[in-house]
C-alpha cells in the first residue's frame, strides 16, 4: 500500500522555467511533510518541509504548498537550474521529527538548457 | 548544519559472508536512527528503526536475524547484513534524528553488491 504517491515518474523542464513537483498522500495522520533532492549513489539532501498547520513554506527557490482537504502537496522551483536535474522525493510524517518517514517513489527532475 | 556519515560507500561481498555498515551522527545526538534501502529506480524502502540502548523495531517483512541493527550510543548505529545473498545487493542508507529541533539528516548511502 503505496501511502505517498508521485505519480509523476519523470518532468522535463526548460532552465529559468518554473517545475512542479507533486505529491499524493492517503494517509490523514501525516502532519509533517518533507521534499528531497538525491543524486545517484548518493542520500537524500533536505530541501524544504512543512507542517500540516501551514499550506506555503517558501525557502529561496523553493517553495512547498500543501492542500491537506484534497491530501495533496507540491514543490515550485522557480527559476529552475540545470544542477537542480536529479531525483526528488517527497516524504510524510505521522507525528514529526523522530518518527519514520514514509516516501513517494520519486520523480526525475531533468532541467534543460 | 547536521552531518551524518555513513561508511563504507561501497562495498563487494561473497555470497554467504557478513558485511557492517556504520552509521555516524558527527555533531549532534541522534536519538533515533533509520535504516532504509533502495533497489533501482524505487523510493527509499524503511527498513527499521533504531533507538538508542534498546531494540530496533523491524518493517513488516524484514528479517531482523538477517539485518541486524545496533545502536549502542548517541552518535553511532551499524546495520549487519548476515550471510549476504545476491538479492541482499541493494543501496542502504541510514538517516538520524535528534528529535523535533533536527528533522532528519540522512547519511550518504551504501552500494552493497553480493557476488
Amino acid at each position: 500500500d503505496q501511502q505517498v504517491k508521485q505519480n509523476s515518474p519523470s518532468l522535463s523542464v526548460q532552465e529559468g522555467r518554473i517545475s512542479i513537483l507533486n505529491c499524493d498522500y492517503t494517509n490523514s495522520m501525516f502532519d509533517y511533510f518533507l521534499w528531497y533532492k538525491k543524486y545517484p549513489a548518493e542520500g537524500p539532501t533536505f530541501l524544504i518541509s512543512i507542517s500540516s498547520i501551514k499550506d506555503k513554506n517558501e525557502d529561496g527557490r523553493f517553495t512547498v504548498f500543501l492542500n491537506k482537504s484534497a491530501k495533496h502537496l507540491s514543490l515550485h522551483i522557480v527559476p529552475s537550474q540545470p544542477g537542480d536535474s536529479a531525483v526528488y522525493f517527497c516524504a510524510a510524517s505521522a507525528a514529526g521529527g523522530g518518527n519514520k518517514l514514509t516516501f513517494g517513489t520519486g520523480t526525475q527532475l531533468k532541467v534543460e538548457l | 548544519g547536521a552531518v551524518v556519515s555513513q561508511h563504507p560507500s561501497r562495498v563487494i561481498c561473497k555470497s554467504g559472508t557478513s558485511v557492517k555498515i556504520e552509521c555516524r551522527s558527527l555533531d549532534f545526538q541522534a536519538t533515533t536512527m533509520f535504516w532504509y534501502r533502495q533497489f533501482p529506480k524505487q523510493s527509499l524502502m524503511l527498513m527499521a528503526t533504531s533507538n538508542e540502548g534498546s531494540k530496533a523495531t523491524y518493517e513488516q517483512g524484514v528479517e531482523k536475524d538477517k539485518f541486524l541493527i545496533n545502536h549502542a550510543s548517541l552518535t553511532l548505529s551499524t546495520l549487519t547484513v548476515t550471510s549476504a545473498h545476491p538479492e541482499d545487493s541493494s543501496f542502504y542508507i541510514c538517516s538520524a534524528s535528534g528529535g523535533d529541533d533536527y528533522g532528519y539528516t540522512f547519511g550518504s548511502g551504501t552500494r552493497l553488491t553480493v557476488v
